[in-house]
């Protein structure tokens, strides 16, 4: 299956640090992405890591990957008002061309 | 990275009307791209890819004849969205990808409202 799921919903204090979880269900992938969506524009590329690694660091970034237990984790540290947005994980799968499939989408809220 | 550019970013038209979205690759030559829907609060919907010079590739439940993809070019690939009704009212976005990661380089999304 290619199910990606993640929370709805995220509000953190301005500093603190956030948590976005996401879950998937085809062991088979490849690269797990994390991208940030802000109001009424396409979607950027935060950060990846490629399946065979445990975890990724990238500034305020630090990704996390349980892949026995296919969990992925984004740490947001220090987290700024202009990071209120919607993160979405995505993974890629192998085999024909290449398709990735996105979770559903977790809106981060960030309270001054 | 790659930059994508879609136009228009609006647009708002009577149903049954056709309405075309063109989906630019800026910087290189995308061979691929994609096209995605997305409703309010929600994921992203694959709903075909873009192949250059040959026939997209539409995933299950999306009508071909509905929604029309050209890529004539390395650089366009257009999405027409054809005799309009207002369920096809949503959030469009395109994308390519780049390097041996498979990253998608997204557009800005197009937002098409039918009445």
């Amino acid at each position: 299956g290619e199910d990606v799921e993640q929370s709805l919903f995220l509000s953190v204090r301005e500093g603190d640090s956030s948590v976005i979880n996401c879950t998937y269900t085809d062991s088979s992938s490849t690269y797990l992405y994390w991208y940030k969506q802000e109001p009424g524009a396409g979607l950027q590329l935060l950060t990846y890591i490629f399946s065979n690694m445990d975890m990724k660091q990238d500034q305020r970034l630090t990704v996390l990957l349980n892949k026995k237990d296919k969990h992925l984790s984004l740490r947001i540290a220090d987290t700024q008002t202009g990071d209120s947005a919607i993160y979405f994980c995505a993974e890629s799968i192998p085999g024909g061309y290449q398709k990735v499939t996105f979770g559903t989408g977790t809106k981060l809220q960030v309270i001054p | 990275g790659a930059v994508v550019s879609q136009h228009p970013s609006r647009v708002i038209c009577k149903s049954g009307t056709s309405v075309k979205i063109e989906c630019r690759s800026l910087d290189f030559q995308a061979t691929t791209m994609f096209w995605y829907r997305q409703f309010p609060k929600k994921s992203l919907m694959l709903m075909a890819t873009s192949n250059e010079g040959s026939k997209a590739t539409y995933e299950q439940g999306v009508e071909k004849d509905k929604f029309l993809i050209n890529h004539a070019s390395l650089t366009l690939s257009t999405l027409t969205v054809t005799s309009a009704h207002p369920e096809d009212s949503s959030f469009y976005i395109c994308s390519t990808t780049q390097g041996e990661i498979q990253t998608q380089y997204f557009g800005p999304g197009t937002r098409l409202l039918v009445l």
